[in-house]
């Protein structure tokens, strides 16, 4: 079974700062991983996803994530965060191995980044 | 570019009643997810399809139907509303091949009184 964990309900930054929400996740085998963000009554925005290859993945809006296999963690990084930035986001993994087609997804982080 | 598109937005039906969520998108994506959302629950998936007439359970499936006669709409029928079913809906879809993020539309709340 494949499993995701973001283990901070809600993350606050100021604007400016570097930010970073954490995503560990549980496969059997080699993980297709994937960030999403969602916007108030908006539906789940793909920012970026890590197949193979760079551990540093650069997506959208800005964001990246690092693959840390060791750790099996998926954070989601960026140098220096908006106030538009604030959003539910959302970590999702897929088995490689897994001949089905489901994302498992996080429970969510409410990213808030205040002025 | 429409994209993928869901309909109605909002809705409110009775405990009982049979109401049916719509979905389209125009990519001509081979894959369409639904999903529910629910606080404490994160997203969970109901049913999924590969293509046109082929459909598989998700983790959720019970107390839905869905049915796929064209790539492009994938409707999802509550047979019989419970007060737990009330939630929002999301319908996504993706492309075939290795590309396996999904791309989602803007949602569906559904109250059940």
């Amino acid at each position: 079974a494949q499993s995701v964990a973001q283990p901070e309900d809600q993350v606050n930054v100021a604007e400016g700062n570097p930010l970073t929400v954490k995503c560990t996740y549980s496969v059997s085998g080699n993980p297709y991983l994937f960030w999403y963000v969602q916007y108030p009554n908006r539906g789940l925005q793909f920012l970026l996803k890590y197949i193979t290859g760079d551990n540093l993945v650069k997506g959208s809006y800005g964001f990246e994530a690092e693959f840390n296999k060791s750790q099996t963690s998926f954070h989601l990084k960026k140098p220096s965060a908006l106030v538009s930035d604030s959003a539910l986001y959302f970590c999702a993994v897929r088995d490689a191995g897994n001949a089905g087609n489901m994302l498992t997804f996080g429970g969510g982080t409410r990213l808030m980044v205040k002025p | 570019d429409a994209g993928i598109t869901q309909s109605p937005r909002y809705k409110i039906t009775e405990t009982g009643r049979q109401v049916t969520l719509m979905c389209h998108q125009t990519w001509s994506h081979s894959y369409m997810f639904w999903y529910r959302q629910d606080l404490g629950h994160g997203l969970r998936l109901i049913y999924y399809s590969a293509a046109a007439d082929i459909t598989d359970k998700g983790e959720v499936p019970d107390g839905y139907v869905v049915s796929r006669s064209k790539t492009e709409n994938f409707p999802l029928t509550l047979e019989s509303a419970t007060r737990s079913q009330t939630s929002v809906y999301f319908c996504a879809s993706r492309v075939g091949g290795s590309s396996y993020e999904q791309y989602f539309g803007p949602g569906t709340r559904l109250t059940v009184t």
